[in-house]
């Protein structure tokens, strides 16, 4: 079946550790993106990547890094830099950001930083 | 003044009654998406339109550009249609701008 996976689902932390979010997706999509949800709010995009090997930063990117050196996986990590870590982190992929393409999203990690 | 509104935040609708949510958005955009988030928190894309109207099953969307409005219609609604509804917009008049999305319509459906 394609799709995207997000490991784990569920992900508790202490303050001041860097963790890292897994997105995978075996769509052959070449765009894949971050968001960050709170209740409330909107999704809220953190970082994108258009293409292997590149990346651009999102409105609320200031204490996330990512990497994409492989097509099909699209890890963020959020570091001790981001001052309020607890949410809902959703992974989305779509075939080209350069269209108006539909986004698939993952089923989403919820972390919490205590 | 948020970019996207939705309207209403909260909806509780009796079985087979027909339903109605609204977004409106203040930018120019390319497309706009109906968005489906479950209780688990995954979400499945519903609907992309630019323009006019499209029909899935019983979901219906419609946009007016000129308005800068859109809904998404859901006809003879069912307990498992309980979901979060979210509208995007994709800004700009090309198709490279980010997603702005809309804080989402909690729709509970009662058996």
């Amino acid at each position: 079946d394609g799709g995207i996976t997000q490991s784990p689902k569920y992900l508790f932390r202490k303050e001041g550790q860097n963790v890292t979010l897994s997105c995978e997706q075996n769509l052959n999509h070449d765009a894949m993106y971050w968001y960050r949800q709170d209740p409330g709010q909107g999704l809220r995009l953190i970082y994108y990547s258009q293409i292997v090997n590149d990346f651009q930063k999102g409105d609320i990117a200031e204490g996330y890094s990512v990497s994409r050196e492989k097509k099909e996986s699209f890890p963020l990590t959020v570091t001790s830099a981001q001052k309020n870590p607890t949410a809902f982190y959703l992974c989305a992929s779509s075939l080209s950001r350069l269209y108006n393409n539909e986004q698939f999203f993952g089923p989403g990690t919820r972390l919490t930083v205590l | 003044k948020n970019e996207v509104e939705q309207s209403p935040q909260n909806l509780t609708a009796q079985e087979g009654e027909f339903i109605t949510i609204n977004c409106s958005y203040s930018v120019g955009i390319s497309a706009l998406h109906w968005l489906q988030q479950h209780p688990g928190g995954g979400i499945v894309s519903l609907f992309m339109l630019s323009s006019g109207k499209k029909k899935h099953g019983r979901l219906i969307a419609t946009i007016n550009i000129q308005e800068k409005h859109s809904s998404l219609h859901i006809t003879a609604s069912h307990p498992r249609d309980s979901a979060v509804y979210i509208c995007a917009v994709r800004s700009g008049s090309g198709s490279q701008g980010n997603l702005i999305f809309g804080k989402g319509t909690k729709l509970s459906v009662k058996p």
